[in-house]
């Protein structure tokens, strides 16, 4: 599975997007991008994942450059319970069912 | 709808000893995957169980054991407790099999086990 690069930590403010880069430099084509989050000693919690288009649910948006080698998690209006340690994680399904978690980017929610 | 579950929550283990730690997957998942997550640091994928078969494992010693029963859940054995494996241990199920073109896992809230 390629390898991810996320900035370690994140500050932003309650009611703006918060915008979570994610590099993915080696992602080959069978490669999905997956986002998830952790609260403070909780469990990893599934928040999107896509191949190539841009993708929205309840929770986020993903965007993923059209060379697929970086993406972009938005959280549209962060809030206070949006502080967590979100993870990028790209992998190949079903050829390798871990998921190889990094230290993911610490994201502050401030008010 | 019940998620993934986990027990205990909280245990404390002595150094040598034995431990096992059990996992119920979300209604309708079949696989289940464990995790090690050490403080400050992402999860570990140790193995995971499809169809009451290891599928698939990672950098683990043989004192990392599991088993998954008929009923899809599953069981984390570790052997000869070491000060080391003090960590949370985190279950993930999923939907597994040939059909199933992209996996999500859903992750329990975990066991926090300390070994003194």
């Amino acid at each position: 599975d390629a390898k991810t690069t996320q900035p370690p930590s994140m500050d932003c403010a309650e009611g703006r997007a918060a915008n979570l880069p994610c590099n993915h430099s080696t992602i080959s084509g069978n490669e999905y991008v997956y986002w998830y989050r952790q609260i403070h000693s909780q469990g990893p919690q599934y928040i999107i994942h896509g191949l190539k288009n841009n993708e929205t649910n309840e929770m986020a948006s993903l965007i993923i450059t059209e060379d697929r080698k970086s993406s972009t998690l938005i959280l549209p209006h962060a809030t206070l319970r949006d502080t967590a340690v979100y993870y990028c994680i790209v992998r190949v399904y079903p050829n390798n069912n871990d998921m190889r978690f990094g230290a993911g980017t610490r994201l502050t929610v401030k008010p | 709808d019940a998620g993934v579950t986990q027990s205990p929550t909280h245990l404390i283990k002595t150094r040598g000893q034995q431990v096992t730690l059990r996992c119920s997957p979300k209604s309708g998942h079949d696989t289940v995957s464990w995790y090690q997550q050490a403080l400050g640091q992402g999860p570990q994928f140790i193995f995971q169980y499809y169809e009451e078969e290891e599928r698939q494992r990672g950098n683990f010693p043989d004192r990392f054991s599991g088993h998954q029963f008929p009923n899809y859940s599953s069981e984390l054995n570790v052997n000869a407790l070491l000060l080391g494996d003090s960590a949370l241990y985190l279950c993930a199920s999923s939907l597994g099999g040939a059909a199933v073109r992209v996996e999500v896992a859903f992750f329990g809230q975990g066991t926090r086990l300390t070994v003194v």
